[in-house]
């Protein structure tokens, strides 16, 4: 089973600061096998991104995904206050899918 | 918009049987996707469950598998996860899924329902 570490536990930024949220996996994903999501407070997760870095329907070009092999990256240029949430990344590999255990992302 | 929702007790009892349903709106469950479970056990990370396809085809988390059955009802628009034997490690927020038409990522959430084991 990948096991997925994501890094760091807790990201405090400001608005129109740029977060850069990072998912470790055991051994290497292929790229069309790594999304990620937001879950806000209260709401079900979202999709933002999938296949390592296609957006989801909807999602604001802010939002981008990068990396390969086994470090993959979600990055959120200019932050707005409705960003705060959890973010999690998941890969799918042999029959199994695993998350990690997320990053919450606190807007001052 | 595709919709899914959780059903299901609240509370259940150590050794018993956690049985929950998703009902799904604005989509057919017969269509040709993977619809899945995962839970969230209370301060710890997301865990897959399992997925059931529209046929009847299923696939579970191997640490898991022993214990949870998944099945569809095309005549309700639904489908259902039961997991025997349960503990107080099952207790979690349970989430019902709908996968990709690759089924490499999830593309649709419910809201998520709180499952507590307690006698």
């Amino acid at each position: 089973e990948v096991v997925l570490t994501q890094s760091p536990g807790t990201l405090s930024l400001s608005p129109g600061e740029r977060a850069t949220l990072s998912c470790r996996a055991s051994q290497s994903v292929r790229s069309s096998d790594l999304a990620w999501y937001q879950r806000r407070p209260g709401q079900a997760p979202r999709l933002l991104i999938y296949g390592t870095s296609s957006r989801a329907t909807g999602i604001p070009d802010r939002f981008s995904g990068s990396g390969s092999g086994t470090d993959f990256t979600l990055t959120i240029s200019r932050l707005e206050p409705e960003d705060s949430a959890v973010f999690y990344c998941q890969q799918y590999g042999s029959s199994v899918y695993t998350f990690g255990q997320g990053t919450k992302l606190e807007i001052k | 918009q595709l919709q899914l929702q959780e059903s299901g007790p609240g509370l259940v009892k150590p050794s018993e049987t956690l049985s929950l349903t998703c009902s799904v709106s604005g989509d057919s469950i017969s269509s040709p996707y993977y619809w899945g479970w995962i839970r969230q056990p209370p301060g710890k990370g997301l865990e897959w469950i399992g997925n059931v396809y529209y046929s009847g085809n299923t696939f579970y988390n191997p640490s898991l598998e022993s214990r949870v059955t998944i099945s569809v009802d095309t005549s309700k628009n639904q489908f259902s996860v039961k997991v025997t034997a349960v503990t107080a490690a099952d207790m979690a927020v349970y989430y019902c899924a709908r996968f990709s038409g690759n089924y490499r990522f999830v593309e649709y959430w419910g809201q998520g329902t709180l499952v507590t084991v307690s006698s």
